[in-house]
């Protein structure tokens, strides 16, 4: 069974800083996930990654595959960024989704 | 196709009574999934379909938990003899294969027993 980490867990932040949120897991995978959660608890996915870096407007992924991280950077962050952001990998036998607990992110105006 | 789509939204019952809940996905995805999310914790799978076909179960679905997806559409979970633990809320997601192109995610079903 996969183990997925996060960190940190809570994070607050002044508006436009630089952002970072890590991911590590404990069996190898197949694909990873980013995924963001607003109150209410709809989920939205940002990323979904095997290798190497994507980018998305001012969001940025990477992944070393080799020694299971992944990061997901915000750039020039705005209080709209505030959300849960979750990290979710599959692989490591299973076919669903293994989710971390999520990084709580508060960016201040 | 506006997206994967969960009915109700929330649902309150009391103990012991039973609730069913839908999961519309995407009309061309044919993998279906059910997670459980409690509050502070990040999701845990339960169970997911292929079409009509039911291949993976959690052992966090207990015999009370049955899920269908009788024509390979639209599925169903229902719990009976709901119990104070299985407050939670239910998401829904759906793939076009095993992943390949990222899941899409239904906005869930808030579950609360009292």
């Amino acid at each position: 069974k996969n183990e997925v980490e996060q960190s940190p867990q809570n994070l607050t932040a002044q508006e436009g800083e630089f952002i970072t949120i890590n991911c590590s897991y404990s069996v190898g995978i197949s694909a990873l996930h980013w995924l963001q959660q607003h109150p209410g608890g709809g989920i939205v996915s940002l990323f979904m990654l095997s290798s190497g870096k994507k980018k998305h407007g001012r969001l940025i992924a990477t992944i070393n595959i080799q020694e299971k991280h992944s990061s997901l950077h915000i750039t020039a962050s705005h209080p709209r960024d505030s959300a849960v952001y979750i990290c979710a990998v599959r692989g490591g036998g299973a076919d669903g989704l293994t989710f971390g607990k999520g990084t709580h992110l508060i960016i201040q105006p | 196709d506006t997206g994967v789509s969960q009915n109700p939204r929330h649902k309150i019952t009391k103990r012991g009574q039973n609730v069913t809940f839908r999961c519309d996905p995407i009309s061309e995805h044919n993998r279906l999934y059910w997670y459980r999310q409690t509050l502070g914790q990040g999701p845990e799978f339960l169970t997911y379909f292929q079409n009509e076909a039911q291949l993976e179960k959690s052992r966090l679905l207990s015999d009370r938990f049955s899920a269908e997806r009788p024509k390979g559409s639209f599925s169903t979970l229902e719990i009976q003899r709901t119990e104070q633990g299985d407050s939670a809320m239910y998401l829904c997601a759906s793939s076009l294969r095993a992943g390949g192109n990222g899941y899409t995610f239904g906005s869930g079903t808030r579950l609360t027993v009292v």
